[in-house]
């Protein structure tokens, strides 16, 4: 199985700050990684894949980058139902693993 | 609108089976792999299995292997997660997931339902 060591594991900001989380891969998984965000109580969402491109009806604020075995997500900008819990997910093989989330909290 | 949404969730003792649903609407479930994924108590996201849109797939993570199974009801736009002889770590919310292109198996997971919960408790 690839492990997926996400980084941080929580990260407190303000509304209107940049915040970057990252993701590295036990393994090169060309590109194939996904971000993920979850609310409690809500399906989980697709925000971002491959590593940059933005799944439909996603604010342009999210953005994703990376190769190899190292990947970001960044928001530009936070809105106030940004904080949330977000997730890597690679599906270069099964069985899909995750990162183990970071969890983005009001300052 | 494209959707899933489990259901089935109960609270069982060990060593007991439960059944889970994963209905769609908004789209033919038959046209797309189905993934389960689950979420422990103040845990992280546990890929769990797939089944094939045509049902000739079925994968398992080692975890559940020999213990859960796979089954889909196009009639009623439904997938079915079988879980057999269940444990105290089986606890969990159970997301159902489609596939993002039909009648492959990508990889990229939406959408997404909102979960349903496992309680296994003596």
């Amino acid at each position: 199985d690839i492990h997926m060591t996400q980084s941080p594991s929580s990260l407190s900001a303000s509304v209107g700050d940049r915040v970057t989380i990252t993701c590295r891969a036990g393994q090169d998984i060309t590109n194939a990684v996904a971000w993920l965000q979850l609310k409690p109580g809500k399906a989980p969402k697709l925000l971002i894949y491959a590593p940059s491109t933005i799944q439909s009806g996603v604010p342009s604020r999210f953005s994703g980058s990376g190769s190899g075995t190292d990947y970001t997500l960044t928001i530009s900008s936070l809105q106030p139902e940004d904080f949330a819990t977000y997730y890597c997910q690679e599906f270069y093989t099964i069985p899909y693993t995750f990162g183990q989330g970071t969890k983005l909290e009001i300052k | 609108q494209v959707e899933l949404v489990e259901s089935g969730g109960d609270v069982v003792q060990p060593g007991r089976s439960l059944r889970l649903s994963c209905a769609a609407s908004g789209f033919r479930l038959s046209d797309f792999v189905i993934h389960w994924v689950r979420q422990a108590p103040g845990g992280g996201l546990e890929w769990v299995a797939l089944i094939s849109y045509d049902e000739a797939d079925k994968r398992y993570a080692d975890s559940v292997k020999g213990r859960f199974s796979l089954s889909r009801d196009n009639s009623k736009n439904t997938v079915f997660l079988h879980m057999d002889n269940l444990r105290l770590e089986d606890t969990s919310i159970y997301y159902c997931a489609r596939d993002s292109d039909p009648g492959m198996l990508r990889g990229r997971l939406d959408p997404w339902g909102p979960g349903t919960l496992v309680t296994v408790s003596s």
